[in-house]
This record gives C-alpha cells, sequence and structure tokens, in this order.
C-alpha cells in the first residue's frame, strides 16, 4: 500500500460523456502527478501540481483538465470522451516537487469508454 | 516519437536465470529510475541513478547508468518466479521554474519479465 488512494477503481461510461477522477496523496506528500497508462502508448505524464499550483505539463488533451485542492487532493476530469481515452490513469505523489523525489503511485482507476 | 527504447520488450526465463534489461535514449536526462509494476498496481520505485557512470545494488539486481546518462541497465541475478512484472524505466529532465528544479519523467515502453519456476 503507497498511501495513495484514488476512486473510482473502475469506471465505464459513453463516448461523449464526462467522468472525474479523485485523488487523495499521501500524509504529507504536496506534489501531485497525473499519468495516463494504455497498451500502445505506455504510461505517460499528463500534469503535476505541487502545493496547489500547476507545475509541469505532459501530454495533456484539452479535453482533460486538472485540479488540486487546498486540503491537497486532485481531480483529473476528462470530458467529450472518446474510445482512445480508455485506459488505466494513475495518481502519484511526492513530498516535494524536486528530481529525485521519489514518486509513490497509487492503484490507478480502469476507464473504459464504450 | 518514444525518448526512451526499452529492450527487450517481453522476456520468458526459467528460475536461476541471468537477465539483463536496456534503456536507451539519443537525450541525457538528469535522473533515471526503475520502476516495478504488477498486475492491477502501480508502478513502484525500485531505484533512481543520477550520476553517469552510477552504479547501484539492491540484493540481485544491479542498476548501472550510463557515462553520459543517456541509458541504463538493470541486470538481475538468479532470476525468482516473485520478479515477474513490468519494468518500467523513467528519465527526469531538468526544467527551470523560479529557481527551482522539478521535472516531469518519461517512461520506456516496458519489459514484460516472466519468471518459471
Amino acid at each position: 500500500d503507497s498511501g495513495v488512494t484514488q476512486t473510482p477503481k473502475h469506471l465505464i461510461t459513453a463516448t461523449g460523456q464526462r467522468v472525474t477522477l479523485r485523488c487523495s496523496p499521501r500524509s504529507g506528500d504536496l506534489s501531485v502527478y497525473w499519468y495516463q497508462q494504455s497498451l500502445d502508448q505506455g504510461l505517460q505524464f499528463l500534469i503535476q501540481y505541487y502545493n496547489g499550483e500547476e507545475r509541469a505539463k505532459g501530454n495533456i488533451l484539452e479535453r482533460f483538465s486538472a485540479q488540486q485542492f487546498p486540503d491537497l487532493h486532485s481531480e483529473l476530469n476528462l470530458s467529450s470522451l472518446e474510445l482512445g481515452d480508455s485506459a488505466l490513469y494513475f495518481c502519484a505523489s511526492s513530498v516535494g516537487q524536486v528530481l529525485t523525489d521519489t514518486q509513490y503511485f497509487g492503484p490507478g482507476t480502469r476507464l473504459t469508454v464504450l | 516519437t518514444q525518448l526512451l527504447e526499452q529492450s527487450p520488450q517481453f522476456l520468458s526465463i526459467q528460475e536461476g536465470e541471468n537477465l539483463t534489461v536496456y534503456c536507451n535514449s539519443s537525450s541525457v536526462f538528469s535522473s533515471l529510475q526503475w520502476y516495478r509494476q504488477e498486475p492491477g498496481e502501480g508502478p513502484v520505485l525500485l531505484v533512481t541513478v543520477v550520476t553517469g557512470g552510477e552504479v547501484k545494488k539492491l540484493k540481485r539486481l544491479t542498476f548501472q547508468f550510463g557515462d553520459a546518462r543517456k541509458d541504463s541497465s538493470l541486470h538481475i541475478t538468479a532470476a525468482q518466479p516473485g520478479d515477474t512484472g513490468l519494468y518500467l524505466c523513467a528519465g527526469a529532465r531538468r526544467d527551470r521554474f523560479g529557481g527551482t528544479s522539478y521535472g516531469k519523467l518519461t517512461f520506456g515502453q516496458g519489459t514484460i519479465l516472466t519468471v518459471h519456476p
């Protein structure tokens, strides 16, 4: 158990819909990262927040958005869903934001778009 | 374009054999990490290497960072069924933001290792 929690564990929805994935970081961690893992693209970095502020952006689509709240939990919003958005979405957290800080990954949310 | 190329993609071996997984790039990374991921779980960090030429050992696992910080390898001695999993390398490159260094990880495609008893 990494200490990072993600809900829901599984999500099945239809194309065109909007979903919200939730992440609670480990106690004391200020950074939250979101990743997408699919068979064809592998594990891809989406976005990082540190203490409520966006710190780094990766291959995140415009239809996707995220935020980190004052209590440090984070949400990833996916809208206008397409079949290709089906993937495992991981949240990770770290104590700080420097390169060598260990990132602890949650168990992931499996999103299926039908 | 995959910045980090991992090889082999699949590895199926017998218990007791040795193996090496490679992670190569044309880019220089400030640090490189190796993760292991089991089905239904998130990746778990095994090691971080930051210095060119660095070698780190974790029981039967030996990690090496290339002198030019463009490549890395993971060697497992006397593999056991418990080593079965997806092994991922991930590189971080330094970005500057208000004087604080932070980075985003670029992952390789992974190596699926199966160790048969």
